[in-house]
């Protein structure tokens, strides 16, 4: 069965301090690997998408990973600041069907 | 939120009623969606469209029904609401849905079923 889990399921930080999201995944093969924010009573919306053959993807403070091998990806963000509250989704895609995690919810705090 | 409107944004309907839910993008994109999204879910797939009037099953798809007449519109009905169609609905869309093509969401709509 095709799944996608996220770790941890929340998370609450000190404004300023970095941050690591983790996504493990079993849908194989895939198409391609996408991190998205979503803010509370929106929609989400994306941040970072890899293919199979791309190994980091960077989008201003935020930077996914991505190791093919060991189905992994993470997503890293630097220096949070208090608009980066939000739950972040992993996706996965593979021949147009999308899988999606349950995400993890982040609080940053001052 | 990418030329993608949903409406109603909020509704509360009773048990028993219909209740038809629309989604408008003007980004002309071929593909459409319906998700739902309950705490401790991931967002779960109830249709999907690949073309006007072509339309497809996702994985949630009992006790619902989609139409789409116009590139632009896609319509999620309930025929018969239950409480436990109680959720916040999403509406997506995407060009292809291959390589990096990136699948844009609606703002969402929440339903309530008492």
């Amino acid at each position: 069965k095709n799944q996608v889990e996220q770790s941890p399921q929340s998370l609450i930080i000190l404004e300023g301090k970095n941050c690591t999201l983790q996504c493990n995944y079993t849908v194989s093969p895939f198409s391609n690997l996408r991190w998205y924010k979503q803010d509370t009573g929106r929609g989400p919306v994306s941040l970072t998408i890899m293919t199979f053959s791309e190994n980091t993807k960077s989008n201003g403070r935020y930077t996914a990973t991505l190791d093919a091998d060991t189905k992994q990806s993470s997503l890293h963000i630097t220096a949070s600041q208090l608009s980066d509250s939000a739950s972040y989704i992993c996706v996965v895609s593979e021949r147009g069907q999308f899988y999606f995690g349950t995400g993890t919810s982040l609080t940053v705090i001052p | 939120d990418a030329g993608i409107t949903q409406s109603p944004r909020h509704k509360v309907t009773e048990t028993g009623t219909p209740v038809t839910l629309r989604c408008h993008q003007t980004e002309n994109h071929r593909y459409m969606y319906w998700y739902r999204q309950d705490p401790g879910h991931g967002l779960r797939l109830i249709h999907y469209s690949y073309g006007v009037k072509d339309t497809d099953k996702g994985e949630v798809s009992d006790g619902y029904s989609v139409s789409r007449s116009k590139t632009e519109d896609f319509l999620l009905t309930l025929e018969s609401a239950t409480s436990s169609q109680t959720s916040v609905y999403f509406c997506a869309i995407s060009e292809a849905t291959s390589g990096r093509n990136e699948q844009y969401f609606g703002p969402g709509t929440r339903l309530t079923v008492t």
